[in-house]
Order: structure tokens, then sequence, then C-alpha cells
């Protein structure tokens, strides 16, 4: 079976500071992680995803994520924190165990401060 | 850029009542799935669909619901008789699927669905 942990449930940075949110996972396969951000009362948007090929990945808005396989981790970072980056995220782990389903950590909610 | 949608965008229900939730995947993805999301928690897997039946579905996934892909194109959550729990949004999702299994999901914007 597949898991997700998010280790903080609420993470607030100042403007211009680094983000870190951190992300654990199981799984049984060789997994695919996804990060996802929503914004309130909006959909889920893809920052960024892990499916085997370079252990750090880059995303959109200046994210980007690391694959630490021994670790089982898929920390979140970005250099410089803007206020338009305030919102929900989630860690988000599938593999060809589960049908690829996606299983979604419980979110962490990142304020950023002015 | 392709996407998915989701048809309404807001639906409110009378407790009892039966809804349909539409979604239209992507149009060459294979595997189609619904997730929801009650207010402040996490998001939720409900169900998988590919090859035209159901692949899995979670515990949450009773016989209230249902899904279907009538005609190839549009993908279908049913509630027979709706209950206050089951206010929440409810996502769409597909994935493309086939050789080389690119395993990213695209969401619809969702439907939230309130039960009064």
């Amino acid at each position: 079976a597949q898991s997700v942990t998010q280790l903080d449930s609420h993470v607030s940075v100042s403007e211009g500071t680094p983000v870190l949110l951190r992300c654990n996972y199981s799984s049984s396969y060789s997994p695919s992680l996804f990060w996802y951000v929503q914004h309130p009362n909006k959909g889920l948007q893809l920052l960024l995803k892990y499916t085997s090929a370079a252990t750090l990945v880059k995303g959109i808005n200046g994210f980007e994520a690391e694959f630490k396989k021994s670790e089982t981790s898929f920390h979140l970072t970005k250099p410089s924190a803007h206020m338009s980056d305030a919102a929900e995220y989630f860690c988000v782990v599938s593999d060809r165990g589960s049908n690829y389903k996606l299983t979604f950590g419980k979110g962490t909610l990142l304020t950023v401060n002015p | 850029e392709p996407e998915v949608t989701q048809t309404p965008s807001h639906q409110v229900t009378q407790m009892g009542q039966e809804v349909i939730l539409r979604c239209v995947p992507i149009s060459n993805h294979l595997y189609f799935y619904w997730y929801r999301q009650i207010l402040g928690q996490k998001v939720e897997f409900l169900v998988s669909f590919y090859n035209n039946e159901i692949s899995e579905k979670s515990e949450i996934f009773d016989d209230q619901f249902s899904v279907e892909r009538p005609d190839g194109s549009n993908f279908t959550l049913k509630i027979r008789s709706t209950k206050l729990e089951d206010s929440a949004m409810y996502f769409c999702a597909s994935i493309p699927g086939g050789q080389g299994m690119n395993t990213e999901a695209f969401f619809g914007q969702g439907t939230r669905l309130t039960v009064v």
C-alpha cells in the first residue's frame, strides 16, 4: 500500500525567504510523486512531478523538489517566497500497485507574511 | 491545451435527492478517477475506472455511488440519495496511460456539491 506523510500542517514564512515543505512517502513499487497546489476555492494545479527520471525536479513558479529514495522523501523548496505562493500544498504518490490512483497527503498550508 | 472539464461548478441539492456530476476527460486518456475533498480536509480517492469498468473503489464509494462512461467522452458520478455528509468538492481526473505509462493526472476544476 502507498501512503504520504506531510510533516507540517502549516508553514509560515516571510516574503523573500526560502520555503521548505516536507513530505515522506511509502510505496512498494517505484513511485511517481507529485506536488499539487490549491489556492482558496480553486482546483488542483500540478506544480511538479517525479517519474523515475532526474531526482531533482523543477516545476512552475520557481519550485523544485528532490527525490531521495534512501530517505523516502520528496521535499518541496523555493528559494524566495512570494505573496502569491500562499496556498495549500499537497504531496501525492502513485504506483502501479494501486492502478495509478493518487494518494494525497493531508496538505500543508503555506502562509507568506509581508 | 487539452483539459478536463466538469459541470456544474456548483450544485445545491436537498437531502435524499439524486445528483449526477459530469466530467469530460481528455480525449485520449485511458484511466479515469473521482476524488472528493470535504471542506478543510485532504483529497480522498473514491473510484478508478479503466477499460469501461471500475478497477478500484474506496470504502467511501458505497452502494449509493455509481460511475458511468456512457458515450466514450463523458464520465459521470451519480449519488442516488444524497446525505448531508456528501457535501464536498468532487474532482474528476484522467491519466494518459498507454505505452511508457504517463502517470500525470489532469484534474478538472471540481464540482462543489452542497446538500441541504
